[in-house]
């Protein structure tokens, strides 16, 4: 079936570092991805998505690129920051009976230090 | 921004006890869903919710649960007689998109109800 893989944690970082948490998948079809945020204490926000093969998605300075010949969704960002620190879901969206379905990985867990 | 807004972020209950969690989806939004995610865990599916019935639903999601839209606006999660290993986060999401039509819009989750069962 389908499903997401995410590197283990936690990933500790000391400010200005690069980032990258790395995320497979295996699905059929054409699935979107994303990658979702969760702050200490708080819910799950969406942080970026795409939704086609070689679409990049970004926001607040992250990016990942869908790559279907790897089928892979990497998160960066050049320059991590104290306030990045959380734990980041990938997560796999796809089509099935008509309804959608999503599946997410086990979550990494960024420590960014000053 | 629209929201789903849960409540109560935080409730501590006796094993054995009813529980009912809430939320209220964006008012839009016509597909709605229940995940959970144990501490340090992955979140899991449990449940969605659309015209007024279930969808489809996850083996966690057995007769202890039931879900119900009682008022065309709250969404709500109930636990029959909670167990020490229902203790999660519960999110609660929803959707305006129909997967045929609009793939890739994601969900909006709330920010969760964390469950404590003693």
């Amino acid at each position: 079936g389908n499903s997401v893989t995410q590197m283990e944690g936690p990933v500790t970082l000391s400010e200005e570092a690069f980032l990258t948490i790395n995320c497979t998948y295996t699905a059929t079809g054409y699935p979107s991805l994303f990658w979702y945020v969760q702050y200490p204490g708080e819910g799950l926000q969406l942080l970026l998505k795409a939704t086609k093969a070689d679409d990049k998605g970004s926001n607040k300075g992250f990016e990942a690129t869908y790559r279907k010949e790897t089928t892979s969704f990497h998160l960066e960002k050049g320059s991590v920051q104290v306030s990045d620190s959380a734990v980041y879901f990938c997560a796999l969206q796809w089509n099935s009976g008509g309804y959608q379905k999503v599946t997410f990985g086990t979550g990494t867990k960024l420590q960014v230090i000053p | 921004e629209p929201e789903v807004t849960q409540t109560p972020s935080h409730q501590v209950t006796q094993m054995g006890q009813e529980v009912i969690l809430r939320c209220v989806p964006i008012s839009n939004h016509l597909y709605f869903y229940w995940y959970r995610q144990i501490l340090g865990q992955k979140v899991e599916f449990l449940v969605s919710f659309y015209n007024n019935e279930i969808s489809e639903k996850s083996e966690i999601f057995d007769d202890q649960f039931s879900v119900e839209r009682p008022d065309g606006s709250n969404f709500t999660l109930k636990i029959r007689s909670t167990k020490l290993e229902d203790s999660a986060m519960y999110f609660c999401a929803s959707s305006d998109t129909n997967a045929k039509t609009r793939l890739g819009r994601g969900y909006t989750f709330g920010s969760g109800t964390r469950l404590t069962v003693v």
